[in-house]
């Protein structure tokens, strides 16, 4: 059964900082992992999609990396702003034919301008 | 998101009473899927579906049935409403058969049963 972690679970940071968020995955045999924002009480919103075959995905301030083999993304957040606080939540699809979505429990972002 | 839809957006119901929740999507994705959000296990899913009539459990599927008789829309039942099924509900669409494809959510329905 697939698990997914997310550390940390919560994070406060100053506005401009650069930021780091990390997801594990307990097996590698993934199709793709994506990234999703959460503001409260609002649907999930996709920021990055990252293919297995892939090693790194970027969008404007947002860069995530994918390592399979060790069961490892990072969501890189440059120059953070009051704007970016939210859940952020990693998701890996694994399964026949890729069909299940295995979310991990978030990341609650605050940035303090 | 614009092609998919959730109905209603919030809904109170009665132990015990049946509730339907519904999902439309414009996408043409090939799957759909309900999931449920509540503190402390995020987002767990409950069914899918991969075809019209064609749907499989998830890892919270007891108490739930689904149907989808046509492409576009995905049904939730609650046969008989419990307290434990309060909880944020989200539809998602996929399609395995498209290149780079991901996950899209609708906005969520909220559904407290008292």
């Amino acid at each position: 059964k697939q698990e997914v972690t997310q550390i940390p679970a919560a994070l406060s940071v100053p506005e401009g900082e650069n930021l780091v968020l990390n997801c594990s995955f307990t097996d590698s045999a993934i199709y793709n992992l994506q990234w999703f924002r959460q503001d409260p009480g609002k649907g999930l919103t996709s920021l990055l999609l990252i293919q297995s075959s892939q090693r790194e995905q970027t969008s404007g301030r947002l860069n995530a990396s994918l390592d399979k083999s060790s069961g490892r993304s990072t969501l890189y957040i440059a120059a953070s702003q009051p704007g970016d606080s939210a859940t952020y939540l990693c998701a890996v699809v694994s399964g026949t034919s890729g069909s299940r979505l295995t979310f991990g429990e978030g990341t609650q972002l605050t940035v303090n301008p | 998101d614009a092609g998919i839809t959730q109905s209603p957006r919030h809904k109170v119901t009665e132990t015990g009473t049946p509730v339907t929740l519904r999902c439309h999507q414009t996408e043409n994705h090939r799957y759909m899927y309900w999931y449920r959000q509540d503190p402390g296990h995020g987002l767990r899913l409950i069914h899918y579906s991969y075809g019209v009539k064609d749907t499989d459990k998830g890892e919270v599927s007891d108490g739930y049935s689904v149907s989808r008789s046509k492409t576009e829309d995905f049904l939730l039942t609650l046969e008989s409403a419990t307290s434990s099924q309060t909880s944020v509900y989200f539809c998602a669409i996929s399609d395995p058969d498209r290149p780079g494809y991901g996950y899209t959510f609708g906005s969520g329905t909220r559904l407290t049963v008292v």
